[in-house]
């Protein structure tokens, strides 16, 4: 199975101010064949389901913040929040779907300084 | 609108058995690749199984042999059959639908809750 671990476990960041968040994973999850790195990200507040952010490494889901970016490649990969906002205090999660049991790191909690 | 909405959970001693489903609504259900994802209090996310559209099914390793997925297509609906329960089991389970058959999930239920306690 592909492992995936992120980091920090939380941060705090000022309203205004840019979230960092690293997932990394413990194989490629770069596909040669359509250049495409099969990793999502996801967003979840506190007694809702996940929200879909991110696909395809960096493609944007329809109605997401333009704040929200998503980069990397192969295995290393960042969501970053460039200017954070206060219904962005959430925990979020990467997940890989490169190959199945598709797997899902352990989340980042994002709160507000 | 999609929509998906569980139901089925509920407090069950181990050894037991539930059935969870999944009602959906907005699109067509036996069209896409459906999955259920559970998460235990507190915890982090875990894929449980995926029924694809061409009727394949595949499970984690944590269930195998005691969770089987299937659907309704008269009811637009999937199910989680779940037998052997244990006390690892205890989560929210999710239903949610993976558009366009390549692994990401674009739409969730908001999950019901499965507590496996003597």
């Amino acid at each position: 199975d592909i492992v995936m671990t992120q980091s920090p476990d939380s941060l705090a960041v000022s309203l205004g101010e840019r979230a960092t968040i690293n997932c990394k994973s413990s194989q490629s999850v770069f596909y040669s064949s359509n250049n495409k790195n099969y990793l999502a990200w996801y967003q979840q507040k506190p007694g809702q389901p996940p929200k879909l952010l991110i696909y395809w490494a960096s493609t944007r889901e329809s109605g997401v913040p333009d704040r929200f970016s998503g980069s990397g490649s192969g295995t290393d990969f960042t969501l970053t929040i460039s200017s954070l906002q206060a219904e962005d205090v959430a925990v979020y999660y990467c997940q890989q779907y490169y190959t199945t049991p598709f797997t899902f790191g352990p989340g980042t909690k994002v709160d507000i300084k | 609108e999609v929509q998906l909405v569980e139901s089925g959970g509920g407090l069950v001693q181990p050894g037991g058995s539930l059935r969870l489903s999944c009602a959906a609504s907005g699109f067509i259900v036996s069209t896409n690749y459906m999955s259920w994802v559970r998460q235990a209090p507190g915890k982090g996310l875990e894929w449980v199984s995926t029924l694809y559209s061409d009727g394949r099914t595949y499970y984690a390793d944590s269930v195998k042999g005691r969770f089987t997925v299937s659907g309704d297509n008269s009811k637009n609906t999937l199910y989680l059959q779940m037998n052997s329960l244990r006390d690892e089991d205890t989560a929210v389970y999710y239903c949610a639908r993976d558009p366009f058959s390549n692994g990401w999930y674009d739409f969730w239920g908001q999950g019901t809750l499965v507590t496996v306690s003597s």
